[in-house]
């Protein structure tokens, strides 16, 4: 099976609507739970990211939380602008490879 | 401080001829990783390297795919021959940590490969 599983797929928003992407990972071993963001045309680039000993973190408009027993992590994104539409992954590790969740294409309309 | 730099930016070539794409990843950083975006929005991962050595090759999808890290600097992903299902987009990311796998990865602009 998928080692990390993200859902959904594509989240429509009404700006300033806020929107949760969720990623189910099966390494009991993992420790770091990045989130990553790619604009159309630009490379991936870090947005927040969370270690196992902690189960939340804040970034301004940006929260990732994790639940170790279930194996998830959660990308919240509060008060959604129109700059905020991209593809969001979550990543996670399988083995000794890093892997990107399927991505979720995060529209966010004004 | 200079980012990771992929060349080419986009390279067009027929079917059965050969490519080469190079990663010049952040200056100290051991661990490179090369991904391929095929199709749509899902990001693949080829291979890890920590220094000059492959840790994790498992998403190489055959042997037409050949990576090297040699001296442990820059990498270079090549592919021959070139198939049509190889079009698509290569990234490629570094990262410092020492712990691999557990730290933000850094990542070029891409490589856009057209097989024709």
């Amino acid at each position: 099976g998928e080692n990390v599983e993200q859902h959904p797929s594509t989240l429509s928003v009404q700006e300033g609507d806020s929107a949760v992407i969720k990623c189910t990972y099966s390494d009991s071993a993992s420790n770091y739970f990045p989130w990553y963001k790619q604009e159309l045309g630009k490379r991936p680039q870090l947005i927040i990211d969370i270690r196992s000993n902690v189960g939340e973190k804040k970034d301004q408009r940006i929260a990732v939380t994790l639940n170790k027993t279930a194996k998830h992590f959660s990308l919240h994104i509060t008060e959604t602008q129109p700059e905020d539409s991209a593809v969001y992954f979550c990543l996670n590790q399988a083995g000794t490879a890093l892997i990107f969740g399927k991505g979720t294409t995060l529209s966010v309309s004004s | 401080e200079a980012g990771v730099t992929q060349f080419p930016s986009h390279s067009v070539i027929e079917k059965g001829q050969t490519v080469t794409l190079r990663c010049d990843p952040i200056s100290g950083h051991d661990n490179l990783y090369w991904y391929r975006r095929v199709m749509g929005k899902e990001i693949k991962f080829l291979l890890h390297f920590v220094k000059e050595s492959k840790q994790d090759e498992s998403g190489m999808p055959n042997n037409r795919f050949l990576a090297e890290r040699t001296g442990g600097t820059y990498s270079t992903l090549k592919v021959q021959p070139a198939e049509l299902e190889d079009s698509g987009v290569y990234f490629c990311a570094s990262s410092d940590s020492s712990a691999p796998n557990t730290g933000e990865l850094f990542f070029g602009e891409g490589s856009r490969l057209t097989v024709l």
